[in-house]
């Protein structure tokens, strides 16, 4: 079974900043990879799909690169409503999630 | 656009089972792919099971095999999750969520979330 491993596990940042949040897959099954952001008390939200593609209404200054097994996300000018829990996927398996707090 | 609204909070005892419903508006179920997510407090998230559309059967995560039941009522377009057998680990906010099969699988549309506490 594959193991997605995002690092680093806190990202302490302030607004403004550039956040850039990693996740390697334990094994190459896919070139492919979703990312969700997660805020307390929400639902998870679809950012990323298929490594590199925003979803319907995600904003400009998210984006993902990677093919397997390294994939980046970056938050190109964090906004105050970007601190929150962000989640890679492959199939069944996430990742244990990057916590982006303010600094 | 597809909208879940999910059943409300539910409190329950360890041994006994619960059903969390999910409703869905905007599209049928028969044309979605249904799968449960839960987050444990203090966890990540962690898939449950789902319908997979390619073979048309329930799949379950093996942790939960045996324990859960996804069952979908097209007629009134609802989703269900019924997980046995209760422990205190069972105790999470469970989300319904639509699967999406493009280049790769991922989970497009969620409910709010239903918490479910096993206390005694």
């Amino acid at each position: 079974e594959i193991v997605l491993t995002q690092s680093p596990a806190t990202l302490s940042l302030s607004p403004g900043e550039r956040a850039t949040l990693s996740c390697r897959a334990s094994q190459i099954i896919s070139s492919y990879l979703a990312w969700y952001q997660h805020r307390p008390g929400q639902a998870p939200r679809l950012l990323i799909y298929d490594a590199s593609n925003r979803a319907t209404g995600i904003p400009a200054r998210f984006s993902g690169s990677g093919s397997g097994p390294d994939f980046t996300l970056t938050i190109s000018s964090l906004e105050p409503e970007d601190f929150a829990v962000y989640y890679c996927q492959q199939r069944s398996i996430f990742g244990g999630g990057t916590k982006v707090e303010i600094k | 656009q597809v909208q879940l609204v999910q059943s409300g909070a539910e409190v329950k005892k360890p041994g006994a089972s619960v059903k969390v419903s999910c409703k869905v508006s905007g599209y049928t179920l028969t044309e979605l792919s249904m799968h449960w997510v839960r987050q444990a407090p203090g966890k990540g998230l962690e898939w449950m099971g789902g319908f997979d559309p390619e073979d048309g059967e329930t799949i379950y995560a093996q942790k939960f095999q045996g324990r859960v039941t996804m069952t979908e009522d097209t007629s009134t377009d609802i989703a269900y999750m019924e997980l046995n057998s209760l422990r205190y680990e069972d105790t999470a906010v469970y989300y319904c969520a639509t699967l999406r099969i493009a280049a790769s699988e991922y989970f497009e549309h969620w409910g709010q979330g239903t918490l479910v506490t096993v206390s005694s």
